[in-house]
């Protein structure tokens, strides 16, 4: 069975500051991690992929994610954070054989940007 | 890049109708889409999966003869709510998968569906 967990199910940071969402895993096989971004009424938009090559993954809109084995974990970082970056995030994870596995999506993290 | 196109992408209707949500993989042939639910504030739940030419696989609680789910062809899979009840009221996202075993999920922008 495989798993996602999403510390804080809301995350506010000032514009310009770092932003940081957190997601540990847990997965009996190697696993495929995910992280989507979900705009108000839309579906998601994938942002990046961990499928066992480099650990540090760099996605789009600036966002990079690091799997660490010993730490079950795959946190969702950017330097920099832009008003356009409110949105809700979403962990996920897949067996290796994704191309017919389902995804198991974490709880989301509701990410808020002050001005 | 590859586009899920779904349709509608709100609709409302009264307890007892049946309504129909369509799901297209635009510029890729899909054997396989998903039907995600998803409740106010919280995460996506897998319904069902769907297979083009034989018949979708439910997950655990998932009504079969309430959410039918019809994949004729490469590129289309609908999702029926059969006897809508206010309860059925929410969120619809369909996802595809180009072929392939290192492409990504695609998902559709979601359809509202609102039961009065």
């Amino acid at each position: 069975a495989q798993s996602v967990t999403q510390l804080g199910s809301h995350v506010s940071v000032s514009e310009g500051a770092l932003v940081l969402l957190r997601c540990n895993y847990s997965s009996s096989v190697p696993p495929y991690l995910f992280w989507y971004v979900q705009y108000p009424n839309q579906g998601l938009q994938l942002l990046l992929k961990y499928t066992s090559a480099a650990t540090l993954v760099k996605g789009i809109n600036g966002f990079e994610a690091e799997f660490k084995k010993s730490e079950t974990s795959f946190h969702l970082t950017k330097p920099s954070a832009h008003m356009s970056d409110a949105a809700e995030y979403f962990c996920a994870v897949s067996g290796p054989n994704f191309g017919n596995e389902k995804l198991t999506f974490g709880t989301g993290t509701r990410l808020t940007i002050i001005p | 890049g590859a586009v899920v196109s779904q349709h509608p992408s709100w609709v409302i209707c009264k307890s007892g109708t049946s309504v129909k949500i369509e799901c297209r993989s635009l510029d890729f042939q899909a054997t396989t889409m998903f039907w995600y639910r998803q409740f106010p504030k919280q995460s996506l739940m897998l319904m069902a999966t769907s297979n083009e030419g034989s018949k979708a696989t439910y997950e655990q609680g998932v009504e079969k003869d309430k959410f039918l789910i019809n994949h004729a062809s490469l590129t289309l899979s609908t999702l029926t709510v059969t006897s809508a009840h206010p309860e059925d009221s929410s969120f619809y996202i369909c996802s595809a998968r180009d072929q392939g075993n290192d492409s990504p999920l695609h998902f559709g922008n979601g359809t509202r569906l609102t039961v009065t």
